[in-house]
C-alpha cells in the first residue's frame, strides 16, 4: 500500500529555536496533506490543511505564523515550528490522501522542546 | 459542531474474548466514518470505513463495525481478540473520503492472557 513518511521521527530542540518536520508521500502524489497534533493520552487534533501551490488552511486557534506550512511539491509538505517553546512539545502526524481518496498517515514526529 | 465521542478510555479483555469499542458522533451532514488503530512507532492504520450501503462493515484483521443512524453510533467489534490487537483505537468522522478528519479521544485496548 501507499506509504507516507515523516522526518525526523523524533527531535529535541532548545526553546526559542525553530524545527522543521517533513512529510512525504513515497509512491503517490498528494495535492493535499493534513497536519495533526497529538498530546499525550489525547486525540489527534487537526492543525492545518496543506495545499500544493497555495497557502495552507489553518484551523481555528492555530497560529499560522508559528506553525509554518509549505507544500513544496506534490510529494512533500513541511511543518516548521518557529520559536519553539516547551508547550509546543507534542507528537505531530501528517496524512495524505491518494487519487482514490484513500488516506495514509505518517508514523509521526515526536518533538520535545527543552 | 462535529465531534466524536469514545466513552471508554481503557478497555481490558481476555485473549479470545469478544470486543466492542463504542463510538458516537455528532455531524451535521451524512458522515463518513472510520476506525483506525495506532500502535507505538507506527502510523495510524485504517481498519474500516463507512459511508453508505450495508450498515455492517467488515474490515481488516477480523474487525467489523455497525452503523446505527438512530443512535449516531459506529461501534467496532471483534469476536475473538488476539494479544496482537493490543493498541489504541480511534474513531473518526469526515465530510468525505480523503478529507480532514475529526477524531475521538481514543480507546486503549489491553489484552490479558
Amino acid at each position: 500500500g501507499a506509504v507516507v513518511s515523516q522526518h525526523p521521527s523524533w527531535v529535541i530542540c532548545k526553546s526559542g529555536t525553530s524545527v522543521k518536520i517533513e512529510c512525504r508521500s513515497l509512491d503517490f502524489q498528494a495535492t493535499t496533506m493534513f497536519w495533526y497534533r497529538q498530546f499525550p493520552k489525547q486525540s489527534l487534533m487537526l492543525m492545518a490543511t496543506s495545499n500544493e501551490g497555495s497557502k495552507a488552511t489553518y484551523e481555528q486557534g492555530v497560529e499560522k505564523d508559528k506553525f509554518l506550512i509549505n507544500h513544496a511539491s506534490l510529494t512533500l509538505s513541511t511543518l516548521t515550528v518557529t520559536s519553539a517553546h516547551p508547550e509546543d512539545s507534542s507528537f505531530y502526524i501528517c496524512s495524505a490522501p491518494d487519487r482514490g481518496n484513500e488516506q495514509y498517515f505518517g508514523p509521526g514526529t515526536r518533538l520535545t522542546v527543552t | 459542531a462535529q465531534s466524536v465521542t469514545q466513552p471508554d478510555i481503557h478497555i481490558t479483555v481476555s485473549e479470545g474474548a469478544s470486543l466492542e469499542l463504542r463510538c458516537n458522533y455528532s455531524y451535521g451532514a451524512t458522515p463518513y466514518l472510520f476506525w483506525y488503530v495506532q500502535s507505538p512507532g507506527q502510523g495510524l492504520q485504517l481498519l474500516l470505513k463507512y459511508f453508505s450501503g450495508d450498515t455492517l462493515v467488515q474490515g481488516i484483521k477480523g474487525f467489523e463495525a455497525e452503523f446505527k443512524r438512530s443512535q449516531s453510533s459506529f461501534n467496532l467489534r471483534k469476536p475473538s481478540v488476539h494479544w496482537s490487537d493490543a493498541a489504541e483505537y480511534f474513531c473518526a468522522v469526515g465530510a468525505r473520503y480523503g478529507n480532514k478528519l475529526v477524531f475521538g479521544a481514543g480507546t486503549i485496548l489491553r489484552v490479558k492472557s
